[in-house]
């Protein structure tokens, strides 16, 4: 088993759809929970960061963390094409060098 | 812009050659990863150096190397390069007792 599940896609919705993108985890040492944006052939971009369980809110994008089922979310409001890329789970210990990678999804807003 | 600056953007070369491709970190970061993508793949994790040491190793291949300088730069060193090597390779760093790596734009590695 992976430590961390993700499923790649693609998924394809119309703009302005809401969309939630997932992963599981196995490793419950994982404390600090990220998401990072990758466009095609670009370096990956933090996009969420959350500590813990609960939700987080920044603008269009809400991180929320379920730890108890070790399940992480990312849901993108009024999605806009610009938003097609591939979204990377990354969930962490205690320091950056203890972060996985989820194989990430690939999201394709339609206009 | 992340801060972490990677060169040559690109880089072809033939089967058997040896390429170094270069990362600088954030400004005040120590660690610095090095990360393989294949086309469609997730991200394969090779090493990591923190302040000159080697402090973690992934799915490093021996034909690959690397090393991180007293400025803390840090250079990859791929030999006896193969079809299969071709790929992007990323570097990221974090700060001490940070908790995110940052991500430069990356080389894209074409070996023909």
């Amino acid at each position: 088993q992976k430590e961390v599940e993700q499923d790649p896609g693609p998924l394809s919705v119309p703009e302005g759809a809401i969309v939630s993108l997932n992963c599981t985890y196995s490793n419950s040492a994982f404390q600090y929970f990220m998401w990072y944006r990758q466009y095609s052939r670009k370096g990956p971009e933090l996009l969420m960061y959350t500590y813990s369980s609960g939700n987080k809110e920044d603008g269009r994008f809400t991180a929320q963390v379920d730890k108890s089922s070790k399940y992480i979310s990312l849901f993108i409001r009024d999605s806009q094409p610009s938003d097609s890329a591939t979204y990377l789970c990354a969930p962490g210990e205690s320091s950056a060098s203890k972060i996985i990678f989820g194989s990430g999804t690939r999201l394709s807003i339609r206009p | 812009d992340s801060g972490v600056t990677q060169t040559p953007k690109h880089l072809i070369t033939a089967t058997g050659q040896r390429v170094t491709l270069r990362c600088s970190p954030r400004s005040g970061d120590l660690s610095v990863y090095w990360y393989q993508q294949s086309l469609d793949q997730g991200l394969q994790f090779l090493i990591q150096y923190y302040n000159g040491e080697e402090r973690a190793k992934g799915n490093i291949l021996e034909r690959f190397s690397a090393q991180q300088f007293p400025d803390l730069h840090s250079e990859l060193n791929l030999s006896s390069l193969e079809l299969g090597d071709s790929a992007l390779y990323f570097c990221a760093s974090s700060a001490q007792g940070g908790e995110t790596q940052y991500f430069g734009p990356g080389t894209r590695l074409l070996v023909l």
